[in-house]
């Protein structure tokens, strides 16, 4: 199985900040890489697909990047609606996992 | 708009069996792949079923493998998740989710979530 490993766990920052989470793959996964954002008590929300494309309706201040095993989600200009767990996922091959997740909270 | 709407979930004793159903709506169902992923109480997500739009094939991580099957009945607009041999560690919230195309392996619109606790 691939493992996925983000960094950091937990990340507090301020309304407006930029922030950038790293999400890394045991093995390559050809850009196969999505992003969700996890409200609490609610489903995820795709934001990202195939390393950098955007989902329709997500704000443009959320971007991916990255290929091979290193991948980034950055926000630019958190808003209050940001805070919440981020969660990257590998589907380069027919066992999809996720990472471990990242807090983002409320400096 | 797309919605998948979740039912069957509950408190159940460990060994016993539960099904849970998802019903689709807002897209043409027989067209996409399905999944279930699940969220234990304070943990990350965890994948653990997916199925093609015809329904002929079938994926699972081991730790689910052979006790739950997943599904899907294209003339309801329905997919399922057959759930045996329920230990304690399958205690979670269960999601059905849409994959984004035919199997792409990532999924663009998600269900509620269920309550499975598996308890004696």
């Amino acid at each position: 199985d691939i493992q996925m490993t983000q960094s950091p766990s937990t990340l507090s920052a301020s309304v407006g900040d930029r922030v950038t989470i790293t999400c890394r793959a045991s093995h390559s996964i050809s850009g196969r890489l999505a992003w969700y954002q996890q409200r609490p008590g609610k489903a995820p929300k795709l934001l990202i697909f195939k390393a950098s494309n955007l989902e329709s309706g997500v704000p443009s201040r959320f971007s991916g990047s990255g290929s091979g095993t290193e991948f980034t989600l950055t926000i630019s200009g958190l808003q209050p609606d940001d805070f919440a767990t981020y969660y990257c996922q590998q589907y380069n091959t027919f066992l999809w996992t996720f990472g471990q997740g990242t807090k983002l909270d409320i400096k | 708009q797309v919605q998948l709407q979740q039912s069957g979930g509950g408190v159940i004793q460990p060994g016993r069996p539960l099904r849970l159903s998802c019903s689709a709506s807002g897209f043409t169902f027989s067209n996409y792949g399905m999944h279930w992923v699940r969220q234990a109480p304070g943990k990350g997500l965890e994948w653990v079923a997916a199925i093609w739009p015809d329904g002929r094939n079938e994926y699972y991580p081991d730790s689910v493998k052979g006790r739950f099957t997943i599904s899907r009945d294209n003339s309801k607009d329905t997919v399922f998740l057959q759930m045996n041999g329920l230990r304690l560690e399958d205690t979670a919230v269960y999601f059905c989710a849409r994959d984004s195309n035919v199997m792409t392996g990532y999924c663009d619109f998600w269900g509620q979530g269920m309550q499975v606790i598996v308890s004696s």
